[in-house]
């Protein structure tokens, strides 16, 4: 069963931000959100994760709700290369193995 | 090394067909997992490896046998396969113990049944 519902596609201009929402209204309080995202049918690529609090690395931001059912990945600064389809996923599990259970993704096209 | 390599790239098979992925890591990672991911679907896990035993299979077809014979290499054995099995194989590892690790993922190998 999804954890996570996503848009199927959105668009953003090069040299913008890109915000991407993620819904996951039945996590429970120990799951964690990962974002990961995937060109061109690679393998999917590990992007940002986070709790509670807000993360930043030098990939992008990630937004969750004080509530913690919705989340937003922020790319600063968007460019071609992000073109991509970004997953919002839980994380079920704390040990050495767990599972990532992976939303239907979002599609996005960064114009030039 | 930082990567997760995965042979062949690209798999073709007849149903009646035995054939074997192949998966490598040398990054000390003591978890590993087999997702299969169909056209414009995200992947699925199938299975996890925890310090070389299978810790998670979530219920998938006897004809696909997974296998760790060490702490750096995992294989996917396939035998009877289906059509609809066509997917793309992904292979990922990640760290031992517990705490906020990420999956690191392979390129994958992409398996057409006959």
């Amino acid at each position: 069963d999804a954890k996570t519902t996503q848009p199927p596609s959105m668009d953003c201009a090069e040299g913008r931000a890109a915000n991407l929402p993620c819904n996951h209204s039945t996590i429970s309080g120990n799951e964690y959100v990962y974002w990961y995202r995937q060109i061109h049918s690679q393998g999917p690529q590990y992007i940002i994760h986070g709790l509670k609090n807000n993360e930043t690395n030098e990939m992008a931001s990630l937004i969750i709700t004080e509530d913690r059912k919705s989340s937003t990945l922020i790319l600063p600064h968007a460019t071609l290369r992000d073109t991509a389809v970004y997953y919002c996923i839980v994380r079920l599990g704390m040990d050495s193995s767990y599972k990532l259970i992976f939303g239907s993704g979002t599609r996005l096209l960064v114009r030039p | 090394d930082t990567e997760v390599t995965q042979t062949p790239k690209h798999l073709v098979m007849g149903m009646t067909n035995k054939k074997s992925l192949k998966c490598e890591q040398h990054m000390g990672h003591r978890a590993m997992y087999w997702y299969k991911q169909k056209a414009k679907k995200p992947p699925e896990l199938m299975f996890v490896y925890s310090y070389e035993k299978l810790s998670i299979n979530e219920s998938v077809p006897s004809r696909f046998s997974p296998e760790c014979p060490n702490s750096s290499l995992l294989n996917l054995h396939l035998h009877a396969l289906q059509p609809e099995d066509s997917a793309l194989y992904l292979c990922a590892s990640s760290p031992a113990g517990t705490g906020n690790h990420e999956q690191f993922f392979g390129p994958g190998t992409r398996l057409t049944v006959l």
